[in-house]
């Protein structure tokens, strides 16, 4: 059974900075993309970043370049994203995804900036 | 960007009912397109991808059409576990883009 469980959520100050972790388990994790996506409260959903299976190549949204770096740990089946200089508009639950295109999600980790 | 629309912003059905929605792109993305299920406190799941295919595991009486700027998705006979907002994503062109979803809700 496919898995991804996400971590590193929380309540951070303006400025601030968090590196959030995805685990997968029950697929190959080597052999796919993997994205980042984000949910604002009550509102809808962003794509925010991607990278490939051997992490030679990432995308971003550009509201988040220069601040959001996505990396991964094939050995460890694990993917994170590091967001540096978070401000109140980056509030949102970050779900990690299996695929490019996000196929498959996991739970999701909430992210509150807030003074 | 590309931006994506959907319509009905929201929709109210009734339980056996056929639904359809629509999501059109702002420029061509051939079938680059998923259709995504949220329900309330849940993450999101993929009812279909490359426009027209049905993920593994999902009832047969949800499908998608379209290729280009027009996308639709229709639920044949509406279920009690359908109700929930849609969303379509488009992975033609970096970045790729959302729609702001389609509500459905009990009638």
């Amino acid at each position: 059974e496919v898995q991804l469980v996400e971590s590193g959520g929380g309540v951070v100050q303006p400025g601030g900075s968090l590196r959030l972790s995805c685990a997968g388990s029950g697929f190959t994790f080597s052999n796919f993309w993997m994205s980042w996506v984000r949910q604002t409260p009550g509102k809808g959903l962003e794509w925010a970043a991607n990278i490939k299976q051997d992490g030679s190549e990432e995308h971003y949204v550009d509201s988040v370049k220069g601040r959001f770096t996505i990396s991964r740990d094939n050995a460890k089946n694990s993917l994170y994203l590091q967001i540096n200089g978070l401000s109140v508009e980056d509030t949102a639950v970050y779900y990690c995804a299996v695929g490019a295109a996000a196929g498959f999600w996991g739970q999701g980790t909430l992210v509150t900036v807030s003074s | 960007d590309i931006q994506m629309t959907q319509s009905p912003s929201s929709l109210s059905a009734s339980v056996g009912d056929r639904v359809t929605i629509t999501c059109r792109a702002s420029q061509g993305i051939r079938n680059d397109l998923g259709w995504y299920q949220q329900r309330p406190g849940k993450a999101p799941k993929r009812l279909i991808y490359a426009a027209s295919s049905l993920q593994g595991g999902v009832p047969s009486r949800f499908s998608g059409s379209g290729s280009g700027t027009e996308f639709t998705l229709t639920i044949s006979s509406l279920q009690p576990e359908d109700f929930a907002t849609y969303y379509c994503l488009q992975h033609n062109t970096y970045p790729f883009t959302f729609g702001p979803g389609t509500k459905v809700d009990v009638k």
